[in-house]
């Protein structure tokens, strides 16, 4: 099995920083990494897949780079909609995955 | 517009089964593979079972193999997911959500994700 693990797992931003998350996965899985975002109560949605491509419809301040072990999700501006949960999920197994533990972003 | 709609959970006793269903419309169901993904009080996510668009290969994590089955009817277009030997750790909402695919500049690689989600359905195992 991949193993995902992510960090921080929360942190404190103010509206308009630009916060960073990272994952890392257990072995290489090369661009096989997609990010989701969850708020509370509602079912998660596809932001990034391919480890940097941009689901349509998902505002440009939202980017994703990596590969191999190691990938960021960045927010360039975060807005009031942002502060939620963030969740890497590997693919290289697909059709098993791995959902990364998650990084709750609050509100400073 | 594209739609999944999870239903059958509930309580049950240790031991107990359930089956969920989802409902899938607006898109063509039969094209596509399908999971389901749980989520237990306060946790993070957790890829539950898979099944490919024609129902002929099924895929599990390992702490339900064997309780679990996932099956497709795509007449009706919809999953399901029958849970036998329930245990409390099984406690969560289970979602389940539509495969899809993109590339990655031009290569012809194919990077598989989930990108439409059910609101989800609630099984919690008490007794």
């Amino acid at each position: 099995d991949i193993q995902m693990t992510q960090s921080p797992s929360s942190l404190s931003a103010s509206v308009g920083d630009r916060v960073t998350i990272t994952c890392r996965a257990g072995q290489s899985i090369s661009r096989y990494l997609n990010w989701y975002q969850q708020t509370p109560g509602k079912a998660p949605k596809l932001l990034i897949y391919a480890a940097s491509s941009l689901q349509s419809g998902v505002p440009s301040r939202f980017s994703g780079s990596g590969s191999g072990t190691d990938f960021t999700l960045t927010i360039s501006s975060l807005q009031p909609e942002d502060f939620a949960t963030y969740y890497c999920q590997q693919s290289y197994s697909t059709p098993l995955f791995t959902f990364g533990p998650g990084t709750k972003v609050n509100i400073k | 517009q594209v739609q999944l709609v999870e239903s059958g959970g509930g309580v049950v006793q240790p031991g107990g089964s359930l089956r969920l269903s989802c409902a899938a419309s607006g898109f063509i169901f039969s094209n596509y593979a399908m999971y389901w993904v749980r989520q237990a009080p306060g946790k993070g996510l957790e890829w539950v079972a898979s099944i490919r668009h024609d129902g002929s290969d099924k895929f599990y994590v390992d702490s339900v193999k064997g309780r679990f089955t996932i099956s497709r009817d795509n007449s009706k277009n919809t999953v399901y997911l029958q849970m036998n030997s329930l245990r409390a750790v099984d406690t969560a909402l289970y979602y389940c959500a539509k495969e899809d695919y993109g590339y990655y500049g031009a290569s012809t690689l194919v990077y598989y994700y989930m990108d439409v989600w059910g609101k989800g359905t609630t099984v919690t195992v008490s007794s």
